[in-house]
This record gives structure tokens, sequence and C-alpha cells, in this order.
């Protein structure tokens, strides 16, 4: 069974220009998240997708940040204007379900960095 | 949403040594889970424990989860290189959402 996938895997741009990152989760998992993991601490959930719509977006920076799954499978997250405090890594995630004791598979990342 | 602390942020030591990090918050957990990540890669669930005073084994690693349910360890014997990575706890809340500690960032030197 073939993982997360992501894309890019690195990317270096300058504050205040776009950048977009793509995630194709496992075959049949319904659910997606995206986490912004800073350097030296934990991942942090920044949406969570069940099929086509939003469960929870409560810590996305909505000024700058956003993300759609518009066909219920892969996902884009899109960050635009970049700031420098945005340099981290971007994991996707994917679950069956979104219940109790469902197990999360994570992508490898992209990470990013703005100069 | 409560904070979970993760100890000691760094560890080194040598192949052979035993170790053990921690997990703790003020509040309750319902349930934790325990993650691996390795340089370059996404975070490896190893383990949920959800039961107050549970203790599990996976090969050389042992897993407790505190009576109280407000924290956890795990312990590695005989510590490998391939043991190296960033330990991560995480609690499940509703939703199946994920709150990550800040991680314990283990090396094994050869």
């Amino acid at each position: 069974e073939a993982g997360v996938a992501q894309s890019p895997r690195y990317k270096i741009i300058e504050k205040r220009q776009s950048v977009a990152f793509w995630c194709n989760p496992i075959s049949g998992h319904a659910t997606l998240y995206w986490y912004q993991q800073i350097l030296g601490q934990g991942p942090k959930l920044l949406i969570q997708f069940q099929n086509n719509g939003v469960v929870d977006d409560s810590q996305l920076p909505k000024d700058r940040f956003s993300a759609e799954r518009l066909k219920g499978v892969d996902s884009t997250l899109k960050i635009q204007p970049a700031k420098l405090e945005d340099s981290a890594v971007y994991l996707c995630a994917s679950s069956r379900r979104p219940a109790w004791g469902e197990t999360q598979y994570f992508g490898p990342g992209t990470r990013l960095l703005v100069l | 949403t409560q904070l979970l602390e993760q100890s000691p942020q760094f560890l080194s030591i040598q192949e052979g040594e035993n170790l053990t990090v921690y997990c703790n918050s003020s509040s309750v957990f319902s349930s934790l889970q325990w993650y691996r990540q390795e340089p370059g890669e996404g975070p490896v669930l190893l383990v949920t424990v959800v039961t107050g005073g549970e203790v599990k084994k996976l090969k050389r690693l042992t897993f407790q989860f505190g009576d109280a349910r407000k924290d956890s360890s795990l312990h590695i014997t005989a510590a490998q290189p391939g043991d190296t990575g960033l330990y991560l706890c995480a609690q499940e809340t509703s939703g199946s959402r994920l709150t990550f500690g800040e991680g314990t960032q283990l090396t094994v030197n050869p």
C-alpha cells in the first residue's frame, strides 16, 4: 500500500512570494490533515478535512494560508504572501476516518525556507 | 487545549545504554500516543496507551502510562544507532485531532 505522498520535498522562496504544497493521501482515507512543524517543535494542526469538507481550521492563519480538497482526494495548501516565520516543515497526514483511535499516517513533509 | 511537556529536550547517549524520556500534562489524558520521527520523514506511530497504569512493550521499547493518566514514559533498553530520532508524545482530542509535545531529540552514538 502506497503511503502519503507530498511534493515538493523542498522549497526556498523569498518573503512576500506565494507557495503551494500538494498532498495525495493513502487510497480510501477520508480524513486528511495538514500540520506545520517549526524546527525544534512538535507538529501543529493547521486544518482537517473530512472528504472535501473542512472539519477544523481553527489554527489556520486565514489571512495568508488557504487549503482545499475539492474532489475529496488530494489536497493543496497555499501560503500567500509568505513571511519569514512560515519557515517550517509542512506535513500531510491521512486516516480512514475521524474516529477515536484511528491511526494517522504521515507523509515525508515539505521543507519550506522563506528568505 | 492542554500542553504536553516532554523531557529531556535533547539526549545523546552511547550505543548499549538505557534511557527514559517523559511526557507530562497538568490535565488527565484520554489517551496518549508515542511517535518517532526520523530526519526527513514524518512521524510514525509507535504505540497508543489508554488505561491508567498500562504498560506496553515493543521489542526494546517499554511504554508506561501513569496511574492518574497525567504522565507517560518511554524506556529504551540497550539503545542502538537506529533508535536515533525525535520522540513525540501526542494527545488525541475530539474528531481525532492530535496535539503534540515538543519532542525529545535522541542521538545514539555508535
